[in-house]
């Protein structure tokens, strides 16, 4: 079946920090993959998507690129802000007709000054 | 204002009592979810809808009931609250179902069973 796999959390980071946070997927065909980030007290929001192999999203400064050949979709961003403290989460749509995010767990950053 | 909204924000209640979240959007997006958020599984889908009057179990439907009448509302009731439903519960909309297609969710309402 479809499933995503985050990097278990929490992140610290200092500020200016580099920033990755691994996401990989197992799918049949080609999904659309998302990154979405929640703020402290906040829903989800879009940060980046891209919706076919060898594709880059990008967004605030993060980017992800989507690589079939591994199934993966990995979150970087090059100097981290303390701004950027959140709970980052990995989804896919699946090929095909079925109309549900599959979500990852979701990881934890917290950047300090 | 434009946006998708939940309400309360906030809701304690006792066990066996019934409780509605609110969810409405103004786009007029087909597509609004129910989730349910807690520590150790992410984000768990409990109920969707792809239009009024259309409604989907998802992962975790039991003790959940929603209803569609019209399109910009998707309340979710608890018909009898048990202390493992307390969670923050989000709502979601979407255009369409497509893979293309972005969520966007409300504030979350956080419910404590007690």
């Amino acid at each position: 079946g479809n499933s995503v796999t985050q990097m278990e959390g929490p992140v610290t980071l200092s500020e200016e920090a580099f920033l990755t946070i691994n996401c990989t997927y197992t799918a049949t065909g080609y999904p659309s993959l998302f990154w979405y980030v929640q703020y402290p007290g906040e829903g989800l929001q879009l940060l980046l998507k891209a919706t076919k192999a060898d594709d880059k999203g990008s967004n605030k400064g993060f980017e992800a690129t989507y690589r079939k050949e591994t199934t993966s979709f990995h979150l970087e961003k090059g100097s981290v802000q303390v701004s950027d403290s959140a709970v980052y989460f990995c989804a896919l749509y699946p090929a095909g007709n079925n109309r549900k995010l599959i979500w990852g767990l979701g990881t934890s950053l917290a950047v300090n000054p | 204002d434009a946006g998708i909204t939940q309400s309360p924000r906030y809701k304690i209640t006792e066990t066996g009592r019934q409780v509605t979240l609110m969810c409405h959007q103004t786009w007029s997006h087909s597509y609004m979810f129910w989730y349910r958020q807690d520590l150790g599984h992410g984000l768990r889908l409990i109920y969707y809808s792809a239009a009024a009057d259309i409604t989907d179990k998802g992962e975790v439907p039991d003790g959940y009931v929603v209803s569609r009448s019209k399109t910009e509302n998707f309340p979710l009731t608890l018909e009898s609250a048990t202390r493992s439903q307390t969670s923050v519960y989000f709502c979601a909309s979407s255009e369409s179902g497509g893979g293309n297609t972005e969520a966007f969710f409300g504030q979350g309402t956080r419910l404590t069973v007690v």
